[in-house]
């Protein structure tokens, strides 16, 4: 099973300064057709998880261009140019390039 | 528009078996590549991924609960059913459905239903 792990865990934030989290899998995620099955959701706080970015650095339909993933292979960071108030909740990265697994996790709040 | 609702019992004794039903509207599950998964997130922790079933109803299943899980589609009726058996304490989640691609990720998610197991 590949293992995703995320860091930080925790990440307080000031309203208008940058954020970025960090995911690493086990294993590779770059699929031989040339894209990283890697995937970021948020999950505000009582709500569902919503897709942000797709195939590594892919924006989801309606998502803000201050969301922008990156990263190939094991490495890739979810970056976040100018927080805003609404961005607060859980962050998770998940690998779909065997079967599916989730990191832990980063909970972003606002300091 | 697309939507997703989970259904089933609050509350399930252990030992007992678990049924789960997602019904969804806005798309089919008969249109290539589509995808249907079960994701469960216990109290205050994180996601896991649980079960999928693809349009050309191809199943898979978590490794670490494959042998306690069945997933399965009526298209007729827009919905995927998840059953667990043999539910322990430790099983206490919300259960949600997702819409997915061959791509891997997952677009629609319904609210999700919490599942408490006790005596």
């Amino acid at each position: 099973e590949i293992v995703m792990t995320q860091s930080p865990l925790s990440l307080p934030v000031t309203p208008g300064e940058p954020a970025s989290i960090s995911c690493r899998s086990s294993e590779s995620l770059l699929h031989r057709n040339g894209n990283n099955y890697l995937d970021w959701y948020l999950q505000k706080p009582g709500q569902s998880p919503q897709l942000l970015i797709y195939m590594g650095s892919n924006r989801a339909s309606g998502v803000p261009d201050r969301f922008s993933g990156s990263g190939s292979g094991t490495d890739f960071t979810l970056k976040i140019t100018r927080v805003e108030a609404e961005d607060v909740g859980v962050y998770y990265c998940m690998q779909a390039q065997q079967l599916i697994t989730f990191g832990q996790g980063t909970r972003l709040e606002i300091k | 528009q697309v939507t997703l609702r989970e259904s089933g019992p609050a509350l399930v004794k252990p030992t007992q078996t678990l049924t789960l039903t997602c019904t969804f509207s806005g798309f089919s599950l008969t249109t290539p590549a589509m995808r249907m998964s079960w994701i469960r997130q216990p109290p205050g922790k994180a996601l896991e991924w649980l079960a999928r079933i693809d349009w050309d109803d191809q199943k898979f299943y978590s490794r670490s609960l494959k042998t306690r899980l069945t997933i399965s589609k009526d298209t007729s009726k827009n919905q995927v059913v998840l059953t667990m058996t043999n539910l322990a304490p430790m099983d206490t989640a919300t259960y949600y459905c997702a819409r997915g691609y061959d791509s891997g990720q997952f677009d629609s998610w319904g609210r999700g239903t919490l599942v408490t197991v006790s005596s």
